[in-house]
Formats: C-alpha cells, structure tokens, sequence
C-alpha cells in the first residue's frame, strides 16, 4: 500500500467550477499536510497546508481533514484556466519528512 | 521571503563525469535541507536530509557514495553526483526548511541534470 495516495487523472472541470482533488494517506501518526501545485519542469510551490481536522480556507483553495478517515482534500472554487497542473498532497510524520504522492493532473478547460 | 535557488538549473553532462548541484536559502538560515529527485510523470523522492555541520541522513537504496551532499553552511547545501550515468538523468530539486518552522518546506526551482 502506497503511503499517500491521489488520483493521477487527468481531472477535467470548465473555467469557473469546482475542483475537487482527494488524498488518503496510511499513517495514522501523520501530523501535518500540505498541497503543492506543481506546472510541468517546475519543482512544486506549496498551496495549503492543514495541521487540524475540519476546513481550511484561503482565497479560492480550501483544504479539508478528516484524520478519523485519513483523508485530506482540497477544493479549487471559480477554477481558472491557470489553474492547470498537477496537484501533489504531501504529508509529514513525527520525523518531519515530507511523503508525496504521485499527483493529480487537473485540467481546467475554457 | 523564504526563496530558494539552485544553480545550475540545467546540465548536460558525460557519462562518468560528476556534477555538483548548489542550493542556497536566500533570505533565511536553513539548519535542514532536503534532496529530491522526480523522474518524468513520478512524484518527488526524498533522497537525503542535510543537516547543517553534520552527515547527512540517506533514505533506503540512495548510495550515500555516488550522491556526495555536503551542508557546510546554514544557507548553502550541495549536491554532487559522482560518476553520473544517463539512469541518473532526473530532475533533482533542493528545499529548505525553515529554523523554528518544523513542518514547512520551501522548494528550489530545481536541476535538470542529462548525462549522456
């Protein structure tokens, strides 16, 4: 079993809807979470991160915890063509390492 | 703030050659830095933690022998790989972490290294 793990896609909204991206992750011991985006031969900039359960807001991102479930999200409100590219959910444990999984492609069309 | 370079951001090298990657934490001092690698349409591997002024931590199956890190100062890790081959072709991306700041990671913009 993969320790963090996403959907590749391609996930496919129209300009101006809502994305909606899913991470589970596998270590119950898992403390903190992050979304990076990430544009094709760029490294990652990080988006969110979420240390609590519930939601998170900032801007059009919102990030949601639920730990019971192991189960991180984040939801891109008003999506816009720039916002194309893959999507990395990134979790850390008591060592403070970061754990990526492999990415979700998001496709925002016009 | 919290801007992290690398240099070069690409190379091209000859099989057998070594090649040495710098990353530097602009306008802060990063006692930890963190290696990774992304070959195309994967995510990013950890490949080593540098801690300032000591050895750095190799995750399993890097070779600590053909991946030299060297953290010698609180804004400056490198990178060197010895005897590169074209299987080490990869993008190699840096980050550093802030003093204080345990679970916050700031990326470089990353290497592309090519060995041919």
């Amino acid at each position: 079993q993969k320790e963090v793990e996403q959907n590749s896609g391609p996930l496919s909204v129209p300009e101006g809807a809502i994305a909606s991206l899913n991470c589970t992750y596998s270590d119950r011991g898992s403390q903190s979470f992050f979304w990076y985006r990430q544009y094709s031969g760029k490294s990652p900039e990080l988006i969110m991160f979420i240390y609590s359960n519930g939601d998170k807001e900032d801007g059009r991102f919102t990030a949601q915890l639920n730990k019971a479930s192991q189960y991180v999200s984040l939801l891109i409100r008003d999506s816009q063509p720039s916002d194309s590219a893959t999507y990395l959910c990134a979790v850390t444990g008591t060592a403070s390492k970061l754990t990526f999984g492999t990415g979700t492609r998001l496709q925002v069309t016009l | 703030g919290a801007v992290v370079s690398q240099h070069p951001s690409w190379v091209i090298c000859k099989s057998g050659t070594s090649v040495k990657i710098e990353c530097r934490s602009l306008d802060f001092q990063a006692t930890t830095m963190f290696w990774y690698r992304q070959f195309p349409k994967q995510s990013l591997m950890l490949m080593a933690t540098s801690n300032e002024g000591s050895k750095a931590t190799y995750e399993q199956g890097v070779e600590k022998d053909k991946f030299l890190i060297n953290h010698a100062s609180l804004t400056l890790s490198t990178l060197t790989v010895t005897s590169a081959h074209p299987e080490d072709s990869s993008f190699y991306i840096c980050s550093a972490r802030l003093a204080g700041v345990p679970y916050e990671q700031y990326f470089g913009p990353g290497t592309r290294l090519t060995v041919t």
